[in-house]
Order: C-alpha cells, then structure tokens, then sequence
C-alpha cells in the first residue's frame, strides 16, 4: 500500500464549477499535511498547508479528516489557470528536516 | 533571486556513464533535498542535505552520490547510469527547522538512459 494515495483522475471540471477531491495517508504519526501543485513539465509548488481546524486560502479550502486518515481540497469557482496536477503532501516523521511523502497526484482540467 | 536553479536541463546518457547534476540556490536555504519524479509516482527522495558539509541518505539512495560543499550548491552524481536511473530530477531547498516543509523546487532535470 502506498503510504499517499491519490485518485489520479483527471477531474474535468467546467469552468466556475466546483471540484473536490481527497488524499489518504497511512502514518498516522503524521502531523504535518500539504497541498502542492504542480504544472505540467514544471516544479511543484507549495499551494497551501493543511490545518485540523481545516483552512481557506481565496477559493481554495483544505480539510484534515485524522480519524479517518485523510486530507480534501475543494476548489471554487475554478479557473482555466486552476489546470494542474495537485501533490498530496504528508510529513513522514516527527524530525525538523522536512522529510516529506509526496502522492502521486490528482490531476484536474478546467474546460471552458 | 534566481530561487533554485538546475543544470542541465535535458541529458541523455549511455549506460555505464557518468554525470553531475548540479542545484543551487541564492536563498540562503539550510536544507537541500534532491527527488525523483517517476510516471504514476510520487516524488521520492534521494538524498538530503541539512547543512554546509553534510548529506544524508533517502528513500531511495542506491546508485547516486551527493556532496554541499558549500551552501548554496548541492550536487547528485551518477557514477554508472542505468536504464532503470531514466527519470525527472528535481532538487528542493528549504529554510531550515521550523520552516522545512516548504520546499522551494528548481525546474528539474529530465535525464535519459539508453
């Protein structure tokens, strides 16, 4: 089992729409959650953190679910330019060094 | 600021040869990482770096060396590339404790092995 799964889709979602969609992880030891996007042929970036008390960045909502092992990210009103593939990130361990579990990505297309 | 940069871009190698691929950053980052990115994976990471002179071993080690003999510079070498090394390499950097998990990503390295 993959310690990061994703749904590797595409979700192919009409503009202004919404889309959804969740990642599961398997350390529950980890303690720290992220969303990274990343553009075709080009580097990830880091698109926001995940909270417990679940986070909003503009049209963009991230929920951490610990019971059941797994992080969401909804995106409203969605843009052409939201077209990418979104990185599940976990931390794997409690060390300060930033060792990071990357999924292998959802990827969403926002169609006119 | 540049952020991170790679070089080369593109390689293609022959199998059994050798190659460098260098990372550096203008951000004054602690942390270093070096990851692959694999088709229907998620990155995984090779080796790491948490400071000037030190380098530790990641996920996935085997056939890659590394050295940051100074801050800004971080190296992966291949000594004997094989097909299976085929791959999108990215390097990452980041601040340090307390802010490690926001990784700054060059543009990669697409390497080929014939």
């Amino acid at each position: 089992r993959k310690e990061v799964e994703q749904d590797p889709g595409p979700f192919n979602v009409p503009e202004g729409a919404t889309v959804a969609f969740n990642c599961t992880y398997s350390n529950s030891a980890s303690q720290s959650f992220f969303w990274y996007r990343q553009d075709c042929r080009k580097e990830p970036k880091l698109l926001m953190s995940v909270y417990s008390s679940g986070n909003e960045d503009g049209r963009f909502t991230a929920q951490l679910n610990r019971a059941s092992q797994y992080i969401s990210l909804l995106i409203r009103d969605s843009k052409l330019s939201d077209s990418a593939t979104y990185l599940c990130v976990v931390n794997k361990g409690t060390d300060s060094w930033g060792k990071l579990q990357f999924g292998a990505g959802t990827q969403v297309v926002v169609t006119p | 600021n540049a952020g991170v940069t790679q070089t080369p871009k593109f390689r293609v190698l022959k199998t059994g040869q050798s190659m460098t691929l260098l990372c550096a950053q203008d951000m004054n980052h602690e942390y270093m990482y070096w990851y692959r990115q694999d088709p229907g994976m998620g990155l995984r990471l090779i080796h790491y770096s948490v400071g000037e002179g030190t380098t530790a071993k990641g996920e996935v080690p085997d056939g890659y060396n590394v050295s940051r003999l100074k801050k800004q510079n971080f190296l992966l070498g291949l000594e004997s590339a094989a097909p299976s090394q085929t791959s999108v390499y990215f390097c990452a950097s980041s601040h340090g404790p307390g802010s490690a998990y926001e990784q700054y990503f060059g543009p990669g390295t697409r390497l080929t092995v014939t």
